[in-house]
């Protein structure tokens, strides 16, 4: 819902970058999240963009545009244990889930 | 661990039957908000709770309803169960209402045989 845009599935070697995009409807936008979802587990928070700007935060970083309504998270460094699905969640009044892009890294 | 506690873990139960979900919030969080997982959806909110107030409603079903109690724990009562209601869903909490960042549960697998 709310037209959160997000690729189905990216694959990536060991060591590698990666970066995950976001694209949103920017009408009553308040902020975006990133959460970390591995298989039958909960998400879990990784990043909070409200301003735009560059958040890092050890090997991930979360860029946000809010005038062009996009976002995306960079990996860095990638490891076996960042195989998970990665999930965009926009404030506009209330917080609404992208469905999620599922990242595979590769040895 | 989050904090977030939900029961059970596992639940396998038949169509029409009714169901009680049960959740715990984290220590000092108001909010409680409950989310559908299914494969072809995504994560889907449902309802979330306040204080022991309704505070925001999503795409819940009247088959499905919710209520947070004044230990601030909370229930979601699933009814006339369907093959489609199979999903796990997870619990979230978070300290306000309008405090956006969320802490969730390790969710409930249901099947609905």
């Amino acid at each position: 819902g709310q037209n959160i845009d997000q690729p189905t599935e990216m694959t990536a070697t060991e060591g590698a970058i990666v970066q995950i995009n976001c694209t949103y409807q920017t009408s009553g936008f308040n902020g975006l999240f990133w959460y970390q979802q591995h298989a039958g587990e909960a998400p879990t928070f990784l990043s909070y963009n409200v301003l735009d700007g560059l958040e890092e935060k050890g090997r991930f970083s979360s860029f946000l545009s809010r005038s062009k309504g996009y976002s995306y998270l960079l990996l860095k460094e990638l490891q076996m244990k960042d195989s998970a699905s990665y999930l965009c969640a926009v404030v506009l009044g209330r917080l609404y889930f992208g469905r999620g892009t599922q990242l595979t890294v590769w040895p | 661990d989050s904090g977030v506690t939900q029961t059970p873990k596992h639940l396998i139960t038949a169509t029409g039957q009714r169901v009680t979900l049960r959740c715990s919030p984290r220590s000092g969080d108001l909010s409680v908000y409950w989310y559908q997982q299914s494969l072809d959806q995504g994560l889907q909110f449902l309802i979330q709770y306040y204080n022991g107030e309704e505070r925001a409603k999503g795409n819940i079903l009247e088959r499905f309803s919710a209520q947070q109690f004044p230990d601030l724990h909370s229930e979601l009562n699933l009814s006339s169960l369907e093959l489609g209601d199979s999903a796990l869903y997870f619990c979230a909490s978070s300290v306000g209402g309008d405090t956006y960042e969320q802490y969730f549960g390790p969710g409930t697998r249901l099947t609905v045989t």
